[in-house]
């Protein structure tokens, strides 16, 4: 009864490939995230979905997609893939609250290396 | 857009001694202060929070203190132990126009090594 699963955990692929990271939540929250943490353990926000609603892009080139089929759910796929994408994605959801922010609950990381 | 710097990027503390992590913010509109702990290899982790409203909570070990006219907010570890041991990092949240937080700005980390 994981919070927040997120599958593969490990992910190797070549150059170019197209490959796609799943993530589930079963905590009933609205909104769900997307980071990136690279090799120097920087932990950098790529997407925000409330409500299955695209709230926040940072500037992520745009190989990369996510897609929320419904609030419980966000997915990232990854076109033509390049070797500085070599990190660990996380996916997060948190329950929006009017006015303040509350806990992001983490899940286990895909670690996704491009060769 | 929010920035969070934290110091320092190292620490290294004997058991028994106390720890601190610093942390500054840029923008005046965060109102939501998580630090979160990292083991090695796994997700991050809520430890203690705070709300702009506050500006000190302790959690038996753990506190941390808010100031916002400053706009820093500091981590304090008491007592430390092995198992203390993790990357910990600060983030700040702001609401956006429609009056929710949607974003952490998570600072760069800070590596606690706590000795034997």
């Amino acid at each position: 009864d994981t919070a927040v699963s997120q599958t593969p955990k490990y992910l190797v692929t070549q150059m170019g490939n197209d490959k796609s990271i799943k993530c589930e939540q079963n905590l009933g929250h609205d909104t769900m995230y997307w980071y990136k943490q690279d090799s120097k353990k920087f932990l950098k926000i790529m997407f925000s979905y409330n409500n299955k609603e695209l709230i926040i892009n940072e500037t992520v080139p745009n190989r990369f997609s996510p897609k929320s089929p419904d609030k419980a759910h966000l997915n990232l796929h990854i076109n033509s893939l390049e070797l500085g994408d070599s990190a660990v994605y996380f996916c997060a959801s948190s329950q929006a609250r009017s006015g303040t922010g509350t806990e992001a609950f983490f899940g286990q990381g895909t670690r996704l290396t491009v060769v | 857009g929010e920035n969070v710097e934290q110091h320092p990027s190292t620490l290294s503390v004997q058991e028994g001694d106390s720890a601190v992590i610093k942390c500054t913010y840029s923008d005046s509109a965060s109102n939501y202060f998580p630090w979160y702990k990292q083991e090695l290899g796994k997700r991050p982790q809520l430890i203690i929070d705070i709300r702009s409203n506050v500006g000190e909570k302790k959690d038996q070990r753990i506190a941390v203190t808010l100031n916002k006219t400053a706009k820093h907010f500091s981590l304090h570890i008491t007592e430390t132990q092995p198992e203390d041991s993790a990357v910990y990092f600060c983030a700040a949240s702001s609401p956006n126009s429609g009056g929710s937080n949607y974003k952490l700005t998570f600072g760069k980390g800070t590596l606690l090594t706590v000795n034997p």
